[in-house]
């Protein structure tokens, strides 16, 4: 059983696309966190949202505590936007280990 | 600009080979962290480290020490290489309270031939 699923696994767009991300996770959480990651290279962090929304450039996440549900939005989506997106959640009572999900790859076609 | 760095990009090992993975970070975090990720099955915790010689075992230790003798430098040890151990290494910190954020290394990618 997963604790994070994200949705879809694979995902192909042209460039200018809206394009949407989704994550589910079934424990009990205040925050959840989106990550990216570009082909050979490390992770970096683009979120840490535990309600509402939160924009940065063309990217916007969303939250849902109740619906256990968040969101990762591109807006008009661009070839150096290809990556692979993560959303994590963090476990246990410290906070101090995390759930992650297995990705989404996203390739934008020019 | 916060910075965890890993002392290898890429290395090729030969099965057998004792494998030290370094991996130091500049933000004074207690927490830190390896991960293992391969295609299809995510990022799994090897083991991490709150305090300074303090850690825990995460999802798959088997096959794997590690090391933590200053703050800043949590080191995994492969003592005897396999070829089921190939696969991408991520360390990472996360900043105090809860949920801490997360920072990552660039990765190093092994190869136990």
């Amino acid at each position: 059983k997963n604790e994070v699923e994200q949705s879809p696994q694979n995902l192909t767009a042209q460039e200018g696309e809206f394009i949407t991300i989704n994550c589910s996770y079934s424990v009990g959480i205040s925050a959840l966190h989106w990550l990216q990651q570009h082909p050979g290279g490390g992770i970096v962090s683009l979120f840490m949202l535990s309600s509402g929304k939160k924009k940065h450039g063309r990217l916007i996440a969303t939250i849902n505590i109740q619906e256990k549900h968040s969101s990762l939005h591109i807006t008009a989506s661009h070839p150096r936007d290809s990556a692979v997106y993560i959303c994590a959640v963090p476990s246990g009572n410290t906070g101090n280990q995390f759930y992650f999900g297995t990705g989404t790859s996203l390739t934008v076609i020019p | 600009d916060v910075k965890v760095t890993q002392s290898s990009r890429y290395l090729v090992k030969r099965t057998g080979e004792k494998v030290f993975l370094e991996c130091v970070q500049d933000m004074d975090h207690e927490n830190m962290f390896w991960y293992r990720q391969d295609p299809g099955l995510g990022l799994r915790l090897i083991y991490f480290s709150y305090d300074v010689k303090m850690k825990e075992k995460g999802d798959i230790p088997e096959g794997y020490s590690v090391s933590r003798e200053k703050k800043e430098r949590f080191s995994l040890i492969l003592e005897s290489a396999s070829t089921n151990q190939t696969s991408m290494y991520l360390c990472a910190s996360s900043s105090p309270g809860w949920p801490g954020e997360l920072f990552f290394g660039e990765g190093s990618r092994l190869t136990v031939l």
